[in-house]
């Protein structure tokens, strides 16, 4: 069964640094991207970039490119989203999810982190 | 501002066939398949409808897709009051290297 287990919530303070993970388990983790997903309270799901486990090639999307980090330890089927420093905006539930064979989409996502940046 | 367009609410009573729109452009609809995805209260998004019109094993058939052009249509027949949640376009968008566009989801009612 494929599985994507995300962490338990966060709370941090404006400033700090934060990474979350996201582990991969049931399937071949090199042969999947990996990508991430926000969505804010109560809005819509916005794609955050992807990452190609096998060579750690990563695309962002424009929005947030320069502001958060995607990475992979394939060594433990573990991929990551990393702040250097967050803000109150980026208060937010993440998901990871998994991209289907060749072109395909999205076909399993992790069951989410959310992430609260408060002073 | 979402680069798909959906509506933001529909409604319908039990029995009732529903439809949700998703409206593109060449760069994404135009080009690529959709996908649909079913975001139950609380709960992680699901995936309802792959490649325009597939279904994953498990979903029902009353869930159906198609596309025409840069537009996209979800039906769910024969509605059940489960079946209230919020639901999700997507496609690559050729735009951009490696982008999706999402629409901006609709929350179905089941009254």
């Amino acid at each position: 069964e494929v599985q994507l287990v995300q962490s338990g919530a966060e709370v941090k303070k404006p400033g700090e640094s934060l990474r979350i993970p996201c582990k991969g388990s049931g399937y071949s983790f090199t042969s999947y991207w990996i990508s991430w997903v926000r969505q804010m309270p109560g809005k819509g799901l916005e794609w955050m970039g992807r990452i190609d486990p096998s060579d750690s090639y990563t695309d962002y999307s424009p929005s947030f490119q320069g502001h958060v980090t995607i990475s992979i330890d394939k060594s433990i089927s573990t991929a990551y989203l990393q702040w250097s420093s967050l803000k109150a905006s980026d208060t937010a539930m993440y998901y990871c999810a998994r991209l289907g064979d060749g072109y395909s989409l999205v076909d399993y996502w992790g069951q989410g982190t959310l992430v609260t940046v408060s002073s | 501002q979402s680069v798909l367009t959906q509506p933001p609410s529909a409604s319908g009573t039990p029995g009732q066939r529903v439809t949700i729109s998703c409206s593109g452009s060449s760069s994404n609809i135009g080009t690529n398949f959709v996908y649909w995805y079913q975001q139950l209260p609380g709960t992680a998004p699901k995936l309802l409808i792959y490649r325009n019109n597939q279904r994953p094993s498990g979903v029902p058939d009353r869930f159906s897709g198609s596309k025409s052009g840069t537009s996209a249509s979800l039906a769910i027949s024969g509605l059940r009051s489960e079946d209230e949640a919020d639901y999700y376009c997507a496609a690559w968008d050729d735009s951009l290297r490696g982008f999706v566009a999402f629409g901006g989801g609709t929350k179905l009612t089941v009254l």
